[in-house]
């Protein structure tokens, strides 16, 4: 079974200022990838950045990067220099087999 | 033009009708897939179809009928649903449902049950 936590349920940030949200994931799995979504509150999910379980890398999509720490099971989105749009539900997710397995989201809200 | 697209944007239904949710994808992916999204919980994939055939069935209440008539149509047939059946449903397509690529997803569904 797998498992992704997400313990921030909400986060402030200001505008220009970077965030990072935090995700921890369980699985016995060797392969398996994380992927990061925002969903606004017009209701779609938006695919972000992945995070491939061999990639040495850390995964860097413009202004989103993941902080992945393989052996602390941990895989955290930083945003830099948060924008107004950036207000949004943001999920962690991880794949195993079929299914996708979604944290239960972090809300961001940037102030100017 | 988004990749996946659903229909209706919003549903109210009473617990007798039936009613159907479509999804639509442009990306020539091979897999389709249905989740629910309640207030305050994690998405909850619902079916998994790969090429047209259904190979994921997330113990989802039968009042809830899948349909993949094609690799870029799918549907979701309701009937006899519960108020607890309201949420946000949510279509999604990959290019291949075990590999570790992103799932594009619609807008969404806004269901209401009365």
């Amino acid at each position: 079974a797998q498992k992704i936590t997400q313990t921030q349920p909400g986060m402030f940030v200001q505008e220009k200022e970077a965030v990072t949200l935090d995700c921890t994931y369980d699985t016995s799995d060797q392969s398996y990838g994380l992927f990061w979504y925002k969903q606004p509150s017009s209701g779609e999910m938006i695919f972000l950045i992945y995070q491939g379980s061999y990639d040495e890398q850390n995964a860097t999509e413009g202004r989103y990067s993941l902080n992945f720490q393989k052996a602390r099971k941990s895989a955290n989105l930083v945003i830099s220099a948060s924008q107004l749009g950036d207000s949004a539900m943001y999920f962690c997710a991880m794949r195993g087999g079929y299914k996708l397995s979604f944290g239960a989201g972090t809300t961001v809200t940037v102030r100017a | 033009e988004t990749g996946v697209t659903q229909t209706p944007r919003h549903l109210v239904m009473g617990m007798t009708n039936k009613k159907s949710l479509k999804c639509e994808q442009h990306l020539g992916h091979n897999a389709m897939y249905w989740y629910k999204q309640s207030a305050k919980k994690p998405l909850e994939l619902m079916f998994v179809y790969s090429l047209e055939e259904r190979v994921e069935n997330n113990s989802v209440p039968s009042r809830f009928s899948p349909e993949c008539p094609n690799s870029s149509h799918l549907f979701l047939h309701l009937h006899t649903l519960q108020p607890e059946d309201s949420a946000l449903y949510l279509c999604a397509s990959s290019q291949d449902p075990q590999a570790n690529q992103p799932q594009h997803f619609g807008d969404g569904t806004r269901l209401s049950i009365l």
